[in-house]
Formats: structure tokens, C-alpha cells, sequence
């Protein structure tokens, strides 16, 4: 089993579209948790940590669940420039006494007109 | 201006040479990541630093070697070790632990 898991899509929806990704981590034990965004053939940009209460920035909105080792990102009122990879990352010790970041492999968003 | 530089941005390798890929940072952050990113794939950590004169082995790190004299300075040597080392190479920068990191502009290498 992967460590971090999601849906690599594609999803495509239209302009003003509700869309939400979900995304699983495998080690009980992960401290932090992130959603990264991706451009094509650009570097990984921070979007937003994920808090155990539920954390919104705008449009966007982050869920925590422990329990069920799941997280997830909403984005309401889709645009145009929010195509892009969506990247749930999950920090925790990977056995050393440093904090790592892990990777899921990304989900793809297109927005269409 | 203050962020995190990466060159060459685009470099080309022959087989059976060692490359050194750039990153400087100054956001003074202590700690400083090297990934590897391929087509259709997650970030896998290469190498990482959480203090000058001290880094650690990450998941891949086999046929890569790294130095860190500088705290604003952490250079990838890819070496003729590594078999296939065409992909994408990001650096990253942190305050370290488990709290988010911050990437620079990234290096795509090809080997010829």
C-alpha cells in the first residue's frame, strides 16, 4: 500500500463547478498534513496545511479526519486558473528523528470554459 | 529578493558524467530537500539537511551525493552512478521537523 494515496483523475469540470479531491495516508503516526498545488513543468506551491478542525482560504476548504486516515480539499466557484496537479502530502518521523514530507502522486484538475 | 535559486534550469548529460545541480536559498531557513520528481509521478526525497555540515539519506538516494558547507547552500552531485537519472530535480527549504517546505523553480535534467 502506498503511503499517501489519491485519485489521479483527470477531472474535468466546467467554469463555477464544485470539485473535491480526497486523498488516504497509510502511517497513523504522520504529524502534518498539506495540500499542495503543481503547474505543469513548475515546482510544487504550498496551498494550505490541514488542521484537525477543518481549516478555508477562500474558495478552498481542507478536511482532517484521524480516524480514518483521510483527507480532503473542496475548491467552490472552480476557475479557469485553478488546472493544475493537486498534491496531498503527509509529514511524519519516516523513522528518523526528522520530520519528511511524503508525496501522493497527484490529482489532475482541468477547468473548462 | 528574497526565495530559492535553482540552475541550470535546463542541463543536458552525457553517460558516464557527474553533474552538480545548484540550489542557494535566502530565507535563512535551516533546513534544505532535494527531490526527484518523474513524469506522472510524487516527489521522492533524494537527500535532506537539517543543519550545515550534516545531511541525511532519503528514500533514493542511491548514485546522488550532497554537501552542505553553507547554510544558504545545498548542491546535488548526480553521479554516473545513477542509472537512470533523467527527471526532474526540486530543491526545497524549511524551518525542518514535520512543518511545510517551500520549493525553488526546480532543474530538469536529461542524460543523452
Amino acid at each position: 500500500r502506498k503511503e499517501v494515496e489519491q485519485d489521479p483523475g483527470p477531472f474535468n469540470v466546467p467554469e463555477g463547478a464544485t470539485v473535491a479531491f480526497n486523498c488516504t495516508y497509510s502511517n497513523s503516526a504522520s504529524q502534518s498534513f498539506f495540500w499542495y498545488r503543481q503547474d505543469c513543468r513548475k515546482e510544487p506551491k504550498l496551498l494550505m496545511s490541514v488542521y484537525s478542525s477543518g481549516n478555508e482560504d477562500g474558495r478552498f476548504t481542507a478536511q482532517l479526519n484521524r480516524a480514518s486516515q483521510y483527507i480532503s480539499l473542496l475548491i467552490r466557484d472552480s476557475k479557469l486558473s485553478d488546472s493544475a496537479t493537486y498534491l496531498c502530502v503527509v509529514s511524519w518521523s519516516g523513522g528518523t528523528s526528522y520530520g519528511k514530507l511524503t508525496f501522493g502522486q497527484g490529482t489532475i484538475l482541468t477547468v473548462h470554459p | 529578493d528574497g526565495g530559492i535559486t535553482q540552475s541550470p534550469k535546463y542541463l543536458f548529460r552525457k553517460e558516464g558524467q557527474n553533474v552538480t545541480l545548484s540550489c542557494e536559498q535566502n530565507l535563512n531557513h535551516d533546513a534544505m530537500y532535494w527531490y526527484r520528481q518523474d513524469p506522472g509521478q510524487g516527489l521522492r526525497l533524494i537527500y535532506y539537511s537539517q543543519i550545515v555540515n550534516d545531511f541525511q539519506k532519503g528514500d533514493i538516494a542511491e548514485g546522488y551525493s550532497v554537501s552542505r558547507e553553507k547554510k544558504e547552500s545545498f548542491p546535488l552531485t548526480v553521479t554516473s552512478a545513477q542509472k537512470n537519472p533523467t527527471a526532474f530535480y526540486h530543491c526545497a527549504t524549511g524551518t525542518g521537523g514535520y512543518r511545510e517546505q517551500f520549493f525553488g523553480p526546480g532543474t530538469r535534467l536529461t542524460v543523452l
